[in-house]
């Protein structure tokens, strides 16, 4: 089966940059999106395709992708970017499947 | 904007059946869109159940295909979630959420529903 695979938890020095990572070889064909989860709330994307952030997301998120890795990078980051992070991505090979990261915990220090 | 509100009843027993609804509101289930099932186990990851493509045509986790379907009613804008054979490890919160496919190889989720909490006991 298809997997994402995310490290558990990143810190960060508050101001600072960080990148959070995603592998998998479904990310070969498609692009990761990156999703934001804080306590008790519902995900919400962040970043999308190449390096497509929705409208209301702030400029310092960044995306790229080399090979099977995709990353998300904060730059500057602040207080209120303390989440959750997930990647996502699709598998068509087969049936479609839609396959989730196992989260990556920002903490900003 | 859109919207997507999740109901269904919050306590289901053993072995029961899990159905869920989705109502879209404030636009169409537009035809170029993918309509799916997110849960998340307490203090755990998001894991895709399924969805129904713009077609009709469904796709569900392997892990889960044997007890789940996914229907949808465009004239209702809605959709639905059954889960047959629950445990209690189908205790989540159920997200419905709209999909994005495009011939750039792009998939993303744009639009969540708040989610509904479901426990198995």
């Amino acid at each position: 089966s298809s997997e994402l695979t995310q490290d558990p938890a990143v810190s960060v020095v508050l101001g600072q940059t960080v990148r959070i990572t995603c592998q998998g070889d479904t990310l070969i064909q498609f692009y990761a999106t990156w999703y934001q989860q804080k306590p008790g709330q519902a995900p919400v994307i962040v970043l999308y395709g190449k390096n497509n952030r929705p409208s209301g997301i702030p400029d310092r998120f960044s995306g790229s992708t080399s090979g099977d890795t995709a990353s998300l990078t904060i730059t500057g980051a602040q207080a209120a970017d303390e989440a959750v992070y997930y990647c996502n991505s699709r598998d068509s090979r087969g049936d479609p499947q839609v396959v989730f990261g196992g989260g990556t915990k920002l903490t900003v220090l | 904007q859109v919207q997507l509100q999740e109901s269904g009843p919050g306590l289901v027993k053993p072995s029961g059946t899990l159905s869920l609804t989705c109502v879209v509101s404030g636009g169409s289930m537009s035809k170029n869109r993918w309509w799916s099932w997110v849960r998340q186990p307490p203090g755990k990851g998001l894991e895709w159940i399924g969805e129904v493509s713009p077609t009709g045509a469904t796709s569900y986790n392997s892990s889960l295909k044997s007890r789940v379907n996914i229907s949808a009613d465009r004239t209702q804008n809605q959709f639905s979630l059954s889960l047959t054979s629950v445990t209690a490890a189908d205790t989540a919160v159920y997200y419905c959420a709209r999909g994005t496919v495009t011939s750039s190889y792009f998939y993303y989720m744009d639009v969540w529903g708040k989610g509904t909490t479901v426990t198995v006991s």
